[in-house]
C-alpha cells in the first residue's frame, strides 16, 4: 500500500513570494490533514478535511494561507505572500473514518525556507 | 483545552542502556495518548497508543509506555537502545471526540552514543 505522497520535498523562496505544496493521501482515506512543524516544536494542525469539506481550520492564518481538496482526494496548501516565520516543515497526513480511533499516516513533509 | 509537556528537549544515552522519555498531559476530559517517532527528514510514525484498558502499552521497536492517570503521565521506555533509535520523539493527546485534533508536545531528541 502506497503511503502519503508530498511534493516538493524542499522549497526555498524569498519573503513576499508565493508557494504551493501538494499532497496525495493514502487511497480510500477520507480525512486529510495539513500540519505546520516549526523547528524545535511539535506539529500544529492547520486544516482538516473530510472528503472535500473543511472540518477544522481554526489555526490556519487565513489572510495568507489557503488550502483546497476539490475532488476529495489530493490537496494543495498555498501561502501568499510568505513571511520569514513561515519557514517550517509542512506535513500532510490522512486517515480513514468510521471507527472509534482512526490512525493518521504522515507523509515525509515539505521543508520550506523563507529568506 | 488539552496540552502536552515534554520536559526533556534532548536525551543522550549510551547504546544498550535503558531510556525513559517523559511526557505529562493536561486535560479536563478523558483522552487518548500517543507516542510518535520522527527519523531525520521523514514524517511521523506511530510508535504506540493508549486508547483504553491495560495501562501498560507495548509498541513497535521494543518501546513501551505506561499510562498513569493520577500523575497525568505517559512516559516512554525502552530497556536497551540501539543506534537506530536516534530520532525525535513526540508525545501527543486527543480527546475521545472523533472530530478532535491531536495536540503534540514539543518533542524530545534521543541521541545514542556508541
Amino acid at each position: 500500500e502506497a503511503g502519503v505522497a508530498q511534493s516538493p520535498r524542499y522549497k526555498i523562496i524569498e519573503k513576499r513570494q508565493s508557494v504551493a505544496f501538494w499532497c496525495n493521501p493514502i487511497s480510500g482515506h477520507a480525512t486529510l490533514y495539513w500540519y505546520q512543524q516549526i523547528l524545535g516544536q511539535g506539529p500544529k494542525l492547520l486544516i482538516q478535511f473530510q472528503n472535500n469539506g473543511v472540518v477544522d481550520d481554526s489555526q490556519l492564518p487565513k489572510d495568507r494561507f489557503s488550502a483546497e481538496r476539490l475532488k476529495g482526494v489530493d490537496s494543495t496548501l498555498k501561502i501568499q505572500p510568505a513571511k520569514l516565520e513561515d519557514s517550517a516543515v509542512y506535513l500532510c497526513a490522512s486517515s480513514s473514518v468510521g471507527q472509534t480511533y482512526n490512525e493518521q499516516f504522515f507523509g515525509p513533509g515539505t521543508r520550506l525556507t523563507v529568506l | 483545552a488539552q496540552s502536552v509537556t515534554q520536559l526533556d528537549s534532548q536525551v543522550p544515552v549510551f547504546e544498550e542502556a535503558p531510556v525513559e522519555l517523559r511526557c505529562n498531559y493536561s486535560s479536563s476530559v478523558s483522552v487518548y495518548l500517543f507516542w510518535y517517532v520522527q527519523y531525520p527528514n521523514q514524517g511521523l510514525q506511530l510508535l504506540l497508543k493508549y486508547l483504553s484498558g491495560s495501562t501498560l502499552v507495548k509498541g513497535i521497536n521494543g518501546f513501551e509506555a505506561e499510562f498513569n492517570k493520577s500523575q497525568t503521565s505517559f512516559h516512554l521506555r525502552k530497556p536497551s537502545v540501539h543506534i537506530s533509535d536516534t530520532a525525535e520523539y513526540f508525545c501527543a493527546v486527543r480527546t475521545y471526540s472523533s472530530a478532535s485534533k491531536i495536540i503534540f508536545g514539543s518533542g524530545t531528541r534521543l541521541s545514542i552514543r556508541p
